[in-house]
């Protein structure tokens, strides 16, 4: 069965800096693989996907990912991280068979220091 | 585009009691939803997800269900609510294959 794996549990980064979140996935095939971000007390946004194509993937709020079969990962970054950027990040994989089982990583709080 | 809207925000309820979480989709026709749960500490963890009216599919066994009776209305509910049951519960809805998740704002379920 599919698995997404988060190492780390916290991240704080200095306003300004930039950032990568770690994700690692393991499934047979290429799967379906997006980033969510969950502000607090809210639900969860999507902020990039990946399906096919180009490996670099660009999203919203200035967030990019990069897709690399070759390690299983799918590293969410950020050139230079903003004070509302503070939130729990999620990594998700779905099979590419369908959405039916989204698989969630169990996230990373980022901490952003003035 | 999709709105999901999913109440109460926040419940507090006794161990043994009963449990109604609902959840509404408007701005689209024959989703796929799903009942996602965060506890503590932990990941999202598919509950319940369904294709159609009536057509639900659990993907753990536990003390929760889940029931379509409408194309647009997905509930969670329990006989008798555990400690365990404790958590963040979110309703999710997608339409099409390709088509992103959409999540509601999520209820906070405290059991004491």
């Amino acid at each position: 069965a599919q698995s997404v794996t988060q190492p780390d549990i916290h991240i704080t980064v200095s306003e300004g800096a930039s950032l990568e979140l770690r994700c690692n996935y393991s499934y047979g095939a290429t799967p379906y693989l997006f980033w969510y971000v969950q502000s607090p007390g809210q639900g969860l946004q999507l902020l990039l996907k990946y399906f096919s194509g180009d490996t670099l993937v660009q999203g919203i709020k200035g967030f990019e990912a990069e897709f690399k079969r070759s390690q299983s990962s799918f590293n969410l970054r950020k050139p230079s991280v903003h004070w509302s950027d503070a939130a729990e990040y999620f990594c998700a994989v779905a099979m590419n068979t369908g959405f039916q089982k989204l698989v969630f990583g169990t996230g990373t709080r980022l901490l952003v220091s003035p | 585009s999709q709105t999901i809207h999913q109440w109460p925000a926040t419940l507090v309820q006794p161990v043994g009691s009963p449990l109604s979480l609902e959840c509404t989709v408007e701005g689209t026709s024959n989703p796929n939803l799903y009942w996602y749960r965060q506890a503590a500490g932990r990941g999202l963890q598919l509950l319940f997800y369904s294709v159609g009216i009536g057509q639900i599919s659990s993907e753990v066994p536990q003390n929760l269900s889940a029931s379509r009776p409408q194309d647009r209305q997905f509930i969670l509910s329990s006989k008798k609510l555990l400690l365990s049951d404790s958590g963040f519960y979110l309703c999710a809805s997608v339409v099409g294959e390709h088509e992103k998740l959409f999540f509601g704002s999520g209820t906070q379920l405290s059991v004491l």
